[in-house]
């Protein structure tokens, strides 16, 4: 595609819920990131895959967030037993090499946890 | 935790005037980069520069880059209405695994 795709746009969970969120980055783009974005302020760093290989994920909140990218190209973002707190606008990020060169973004899923 | 911090947090001008950001970051980088995030998108990567340089300019963008003093400046020069949106460094991590953002600069500016 053009550029990275994210989906839903929006999520409401019913406290308790799990949700999976996807990312489809831009073809070929080796590294994908997945940040997490409180209202007013800036991207906090989640997990990063360099292909299918996740390289870090010390930006984990907790044991309930799970991250995958089986096939080097699609990611998920998994948010088990959801809370309130899990509220938060979730943005996958793509780069062609590693990353130090240029990030593109998607326009992020937005999760309200009710 | 975030490697980089923006100075001003906000700041309002008026079109045609200039803008100043700063960023100051804590450990050694490969390169900093700034983005912009117009309300409810994505961000959108303005310009790279990397450690062994000290300015680079693209358009009405102006950066500078201080590894002495751990600093950055963007400089956006004649300022127009639709540059209103936040504006964020992004550096990477000592791990060299991640970009990592700071809170941000929200830049409203007024015609």
């Amino acid at each position: 595609g053009a550029g990275v795709s994210q989906s839903p746009r929006y999520k409401v969970a019913k406290r308790g819920q799990d949700v999976a969120l996807r990312c489809d980055p831009i073809s070929g783009h080796v590294s994908l990131f997945w940040y997490q974005q409180a209202l007013g302020q800036g991207p906090e760093f989640l997990t990063y895959f360099q292909n299918e290989a996740q390289l870090d994920k010390s930006g984990l909140p907790s044991d309930r967030f799970f991250a995958e990218r089986p096939e080097g190209s699609v990611s998920t973002l998994k948010i088990q037993r959801t809370q309130k707190e899990d509220s938060a606008v979730y943005l996958c990020a793509s780069t062609l090499g590693t990353p130090y060169t240029e990030a593109f973004f998607g326009q992020g899923t937005r999760l309200t946890v009710v | 935790s975030q490697q980089g911090e923006e100075d001003p947090q906000a700041l309002s001008i008026q079109e045609g005037e200039n803008a100043t950001m700063n960023c100051s970051y804590k450990t050694s980088i490969n390169n900093l980069q700034w983005y912009r995030q117009n309300s409810g998108r994505g961000l959108v990567h303005l310009i790279l520069i990397r450690s062994n340089e000290r300015e680079k300019h693209s358009g009405r963008l102006r950066v500078t880059l201080d590894t002495s003093k751990k600093s950055s400046s963007l400089l956006i020069t004649a300022s127009r209405a639709a540059d209103t949106a936040s504006y964020f460094c992004a550096t990477d991590n000592q791990a060299g695994t991640a970009l990592i953002f700071g809170k941000g600069t929200t830049l409203s500016v007024s015609s």
